[in-house]
């Protein structure tokens, strides 16, 4: 079964608003999460490192303010996009890395489309 | 940073073998993934590699590394119409603690 677990799988918004996408681990706990995103017929691209308890760590040309994530428990994190425009149309996935193997587990990704 | 690279389309007829392959830069990757990403569907992760092994086995897939010439492949035996999909190999720096993704490899599986 799922071991990530991403909410919502699909959601759609008007400009300007604001946009929540959780991350869950639901077997194990999770110190270090990740965020990508993916463009059409793109590969994925890391926008942050979420890590428990402090500030997220954002790739180069991802904008703080814009994508903020919060990972507040060893079991969730979340992607707030704000004041969403058409741009922000894209695949959101989130992935947690197992410490001990180095094993990788993805969500189910959130397709986002805004209006 | 580093720089992943795969070719962007594979076709192969059903029930021949596939060979995706992939190349990386940074010899520092610790661990080297193929992922199996199906239309409007998340990313599952179908094996990985640590960089000190050159062979790794499960079931009908192989994967083979080349850590001197930083050549990762996959080979699929028997394959089926239900592999088709895109692969992605990604490599992840423990260090960077950064994951790294190829374009992805589309391949199509001819009945």
């Amino acid at each position: 079964g799922a071991v990530v677990s991403q909410h919502p799988s699909r959601v759609i918004c008007k400009s300007g608003t604001s946009v929540k996408i959780e991350c869950r681990s639901l077997d194990f706990q999770a110190t270090t999460m990740f965020w990508y995103r993916q463009f059409p017929k793109q590969s994925l691209m890391l926008m942050a490192t979420s890590n428990e308890g402090s500030k997220a760590t954002y790739e180069q040309g991802v904008e703080k303010d814009k994508f903020l994530i919060n990972h507040a428990s060893l079991t969730l994190s979340t992607l707030t996009v704000t004041s969403a425009h058409p741009e922000d149309s894209s695949f959101y996935i989130c992935s947690v890395r197992v410490a001990n193997t180095g094993e990788l587990f993805f969500g189910e990704g959130s397709r986002l489309t805004v209006l | 940073g580093e720089d992943v690279e795969q070719s962007l389309f594979l076709s192969v007829r059903e029930g021949d073998s596939s060979v995706i392959n992939c190349t990386y830069t940074d010899s520092s990757s610790t661990y080297l993934y193929w992922y199996k990403q199906e239309p409007g569907a998340g990313l599952q992760l179908l094996t990985y590699i640590f960089s000190n092994m050159d062979m790794k086995q499960d079931q009908r897939l192989t994967v083979l590394l080349n850590k001197k010439d930083k050549h990762l492949s996959l080979r699929i035996a028997d394959t089926q119409t239900g592999d088709s999909a895109i692969y992605f190999c990604a490599a992840f720096q423990t260090g960077a603690n950064n994951l790294f993704f190829g374009t992805g490899t589309r391949l199509t599986v001819i009945p």
